[in-house]
């Protein structure tokens, strides 16, 4: 039973065209993550957030944006997709203390034609 | 800082075989460390953890034991069947101070393909 939900699960969407990806928790989670994960599987941070209000950019820079303004959703937006902005996308939220892991989503594929 | 690294892939097996993924980090005081699997066209799902040295995870037939002298998390399982076959991930979460713990530090995967 999934606690983390990301809509659309696929998109196939023209260059240009502005998105948002959907990514919602009912955990009460603060941290939530947003990875991109390109076809050799590697998981690369592209945004992270430690509570509301609170947005930072992550280890891969990426020209997507995201916003917190309620705990529990944590959507990513791209204002004019490209072709290379083709991927997966994979959102997690994590709890505090030792060993708390992440949760996931169960990701979103984009295509950009 | 903190970086993991897991055994080269793709790794095959026929059904029943043992299975060893290999795992090695390296991160400062006592991190904690995950095994995450991800089925076809889903996302990551947590399949063991262990906290400190000398735990041992366990989850469905799999193992990994925290290794601190060999700063090692190697994943096992005695019997690997087609439906394990997917992409298996080690992780490590950082010590970031107070109760916080860090972002998790992903190696880069391990394509498991299980044949009948």
């Amino acid at each position: 039973e999934a606690d983390i939900y990301q809509t659309p699960r696929y998109l196939v969407i023209g260059t240009g065209k502005k998105i948002t990806l959907e990514c919602s928790q009912t955990m009460g989670h603060d941290k939530m993550y947003w990875y991109q994960q390109d076809p050799g599987m590697e998981l690369h941070l592209i945004h992270y957030s430690y509570g509301v209000n609170s947005t930072e950019k992550g280890d891969l820079s990426s020209e997507s944006t995201v916003s917190r303004i309620r705990t529990e959703h944590f959507p990513l937006t791209l204002e004019s997709a490209r072709p290379s902005h083709t991927s997966q996308y994979l959102c997690a939220s994590s709890g505090q203390g030792r060993g708390y892991g992440y949760t996931f989503g169960s990701g979103t594929r984009l295509t950009v034609v | 800082g903190n970086s993991v690294t897991q055994m080269e892939g793709p790794v095959t097996l026929s059904e029943e075989a043992f299975l060893t993924i290999n795992c090695t980090y390296t991160a400062t005081g006592y991190p904690s460390l995950f095994w995450y699997v991800q089925y076809p066209g889903e996302g990551l799902q947590l399949l063991l953890k262990a906290t400190k040295a000398d735990d041992k995870g366990s989850n469905k037939g799999f193992e990994a034991t925290y290794r601190k002298e060999t700063t090692s998390f190697h994943l096992e399982k005695g019997s690997v069947q087609v439906s394990d076959s997917a992409v298996y991930f080690c992780a490590l979460s950082g010590f970031a101070g107070g109760t916080s713990y860090g972002k998790l530090t992903f190696g880069q995967g391990t394509i498991l393909t299980v044949h009948p």
